[in-house]
C-alpha cells in the first residue's frame, strides 16, 4: 500500500519569504501522480499543483513550484514571495495510475502560517 | 456557479441514529468521492463512484454506505453512527476521474459531524 508522509506538522514564516514544505511517499509503482492541495480556514480544498511521475521537469504554477525527486520519493513544495493568503493547511497526495483504482492517498498535512 | 454542495455543514447526533450527508455537483462530473479528515491522519477516502450505479470502496469504508442513482448526487449514509465516526467529511468530484489530465478534483466545503 502507498503511504504519504509530511514530517512538518507546522511551519511559520514572515511575509515575502520563501518556504519549502516536505513530502515523501512510498510506492513500488512507476506510474503515478502527485499533488499538493491547500486548505484555508474556509475548509475548501484547493488544488495547488500537480506532477506526473513520468515527467522529469518540475511543475510550476506562478509562485508555487515543486522539487520532484523520483528516486528519493520526495515531492517538496516551494512557495516563493509568500503572502498572508497562503496561510492554510497543505496536503501532499499520491495517486497510483497503474491499478486503475481512483484513489487519492493523502499525507497528514502541514499547517503553514504566514506572519505579517 | 460551478460547485460541489454538501449539506449540512454541521451535524451533531447520537450513537445509532441513522443519518445522511448529501452531496450534489452541478458540473456534470462523472467521478465523485467521499473523504474524512482527522487530525494527524490527513484525508482518507471512504468511497468513490466512477459513474451512475458504479461505486467502489476507498480505504476506510466500514460503517458507511453510498449510492449513485443520479449523476449529480452522491449521498453518504451512516446507518448506525458511532463516536469514532466523529470527523470532518468532504465530498469531491471531477470530470472524468483522477487520472484524466484536465480533471482536477473539486471539493465541497465540508461537513463537521459529531456523534455522541
Amino acid at each position: 500500500a502507498q503511504t504519504v508522509t509530511q514530517s512538518q506538522p507546522e511551519m511559520s514564516v514572515q511575509e515575502a519569504e520563501t518556504v519549502t514544505l516536505s513530502c515523501t511517499y512510498d510506492t513500488s509503482e512507476n506510474n503515478y501522480y502527485l499533488f499538493w492541495y491547500k486548505q484555508p480556514p474556509s475548509r475548501q480544498m484547493i488544488l495547488v499543483i500537480r506532477q506526473e511521475a513520468y515527467k522529469q521537469q518540475n511543475a510550476t504554477e506562478n509562485r508555487f513550484s515543486v522539487n520532484f525527486q523520483k528516486a528519493a520519493k520526495s515531492f517538496s513544495l516551494k512557495i516563493s514571495d509568500s503572502q498572508l493568503g497562503d496561510t492554510a493547511m497543505y496536503f501532499c497526495a499520491f495517486m497510483n495510475l497503474s491499478q486503475g483504482a481512483q484513489k487519492l492517498v493523502f499525507g497528514q498535512g502541514t499547517r503553514l502560517t504566514i506572519n505579517p | 456557479e460551478a460547485q460541489v454542495t454538501q449539506n449540512p455543514r454541521y451535524l451533531i447526533t447520537v450513537t445509532g441514529k441513522k443519518l445522511t450527508v448529501t452531496c450534489s455537483q452541478n458540473m456534470n462530473h462523472e467521478y465523485m468521492s467521499w473523504y474524512r479528515q482527522d487530525p494527524g491522519l490527513g484525508l482518507r477516502q471512504i468511497y468513490y463512484s466512477m459513474n451512475v450505479e458504479v461505486t467502489d470502496k476507498g480505504d476506510v469504508p466500514e460503517g458507511y454506505k453510498v449510492s449513485r442513482k443520479e449523476k449529480r448526487n452522491f449521498p453518504l449514509i451512516l446507518e448506525s453512527p458511532s463516536p469514532n465516526q466523529t470527523s470532518l467529511y468532504f465530498c469531491a468530484s471531477s470530470l472524468r476521474g483522477l487520472s484524466s489530465y484536465n480533471s482536477p478534483l473539486h471539493f465541497g466545503n465540508g461537513t463537521r459531524l459529531t456523534v455522541t
